[in-house]
């Protein structure tokens, strides 16, 4: 079975500081992958999507970025957090892009 | 363009009422419809899908009708649970990617 890691799960940063979450997929080959972003309260913000290693499509312009190095592997990064950064960070999966599975995402506070 | 558009939190019920979420999709093609749930904390899990017209969806009591004529995907459940609390997204897939609504929090009161 398909299962999503994300890590880590909380983090506290200050601002100015650098960003590195990651994402990996077990159990399926060439899944597309996608990092959300929801702030508190609020709906998904659809950041970046990647149908293979090393597409990255970028849906909001913004100090943040995403790599996948890896078939399974996604990183979002940043290299000077912003306080509007802070947020729950989602990565998700999908086949032939029908439904996506998500993982358990990870809060961002930056202070 | 693509949009999904759900109705307005929090949508606050009794143990054992029945539940409607309303959900209207832009009818540009004949999308996948998805609903996703959000417990506290957590990422979504997919709750139900439906893949053409008149499919119905369902899982753990509760149902939705892909209805192409009203572009409705409306989530159903005959009798709700505390532990349904939750937050509710609506979804169509666009070319590789999903348009969620904006979501629904759900509050079951005991």
């Amino acid at each position: 079975s398909q299962t999503i890691h994300q890590w880590p799960a909380t983090l506290v940063q200050p601002v100015g500081s650098p960003l590195s979450l990651e994402c990996t997929v077990e159990g399926t080959s060439n899944p597309n992958l996608y990092w959300y972003r929801q702030a508190a309260g609020r709906g998904l913000q659809l950041l970046f999507y990647s149908v293979g290693i090393g597409q990255i499509s970028s849906e909001v312009p913004q100090n943040l970025s995403a790599s996948r190095p890896q078939d399974r592997q996604f990183i979002l990064s940043s290299k000077k957090l912003l306080l509007s950064d802070s947020g729950f960070y989602l990565c998700a999966w999908s086949v032939q892009g029908l439904e996506q599975y998500f993982g358990p995402g990870t809060r961002l506070t930056v202070t | 363009g693509n949009s999904v558009t759900q109705m307005e939190g929090p949508v606050t019920l009794s143990e054992e009422a029945f539940l409607t979420i309303n959900c209207t999709y832009t009818a540009t093609g004949y999308p996948s419809l998805f609903w996703y749930v959000q417990y506290p904390g957590e990422g979504l899990q997919l709750l139900l899908k439906a893949t053409k017209a008149d499919d119905k969806g369902s899982n753990k009591g509760f149902e939705a009708t892909y209805r192409k004529e009203t572009t409705s995907f409306h989530l159903e459940k005959g009798s709700v649970q505390v532990s349904d609390s939750a937050v509710y997204f609506c979804a169509r897939d666009s070319s590789y990617k999903l348009i969620f609504g904006s979501g629904t929090r759900l509050l079951v009161r005991p």
